[in-house]
């Protein structure tokens, strides 16, 4: 059973270009949550949806950055013309249920993303 | 958004000792989840916790979801090298959504 898959594990954008970021949750989950973790800080909780709906995205910045979770095919998260300050690692996680018993929420391996 | 104070910030240890960290919030949660990072990669979920009071192992780690509902603790006992890490609490209120997560604890394992 595979887990959370995320790719690239690498991403290089200059200034102003456009960074898409995806992640296939793990089988039979269905509920996909999207973290962002700065050098030494913790995971700030961005964007959590499940299939085709946005739930919450109280994290999410207000501009530049939105997120997707189509009925086929993985959740991408996109930001659009990246500044220096995006340069972070954004983690996925994947869940079955969105709450109550059994929310466990795997991780994925992340995508480091720099932007020169 | 809700704030988890996991302590302490690191740890200094050496191989063989016990290990206790934790993580208090000022709201009531419903699940409490323990992770461990390793440079470079995502988090690893070592516990999940659903009931107040609940003690939970998975083999030399032991996790407990207190009582108020407000705080977790996690025990390593006899630590060895491969324990080195980060270790994150994460927190799930009972409306449910988000999880929220601790500031970590790192952990170093003097050989």
């Amino acid at each position: 059973n595979a887990g959370v898959m995320q790719n690239p594990r690498h991403l290089v954008r200059r200034r102003g270009q456009e960074a898409r970021l995806r992640c296939s949750p793990m089988k039979g989950h269905s509920h996909v949550y999207w973290y962002r973790q700065l050098p030494e800080e913790g995971l700030k909780f961005m964007v959590y949806l499940q299939k085709e709906n946005i739930i919450d995205e109280s994290g999410m910045p207000k501009e530049r950055f939105s997120a997707e979770f189509p009925k086929e095919g993985p959740s991408i998260l996109r930001i659009q013309q990246v500044v220096r300050g995006d340069s972070a690692a954004y983690f996925c996680a994947s869940s079955r249920t969105g709450w109550g018993m059994n929310t466990e929420a795997f991780f994925g391996q992340g995508t480091r993303l720099t932007v020169v | 958004g809700q704030q988890l104070n996991q302590s302490p910030q690191s740890m200094f240890i050496q191989e063989g000792e016990d290990v206790s960290m934790n993580c208090t919030s000022s709201s009531i949660f419903n699940t409490w989840l323990w992770y461990k990072q390793d440079p470079g990669e995502g988090p690893v979920l070592l516990i999940a916790l659903y009931k107040a009071g609940e003690l939970t192992s998975n083999g030399r780690l032991t996790a407990q979801f207190g009582i108020t509902r407000k705080d977790s603790f996690l025990n390593i006992s006899a630590s060895i090298p491969s324990d080195v890490g980060i270790y994150f609490c994460a927190g799930q209120l009972w409306t449910g959504n988000q999880f929220y997560f601790g500031t970590g604890t790192s952990l170093t394992v003097i050989p």
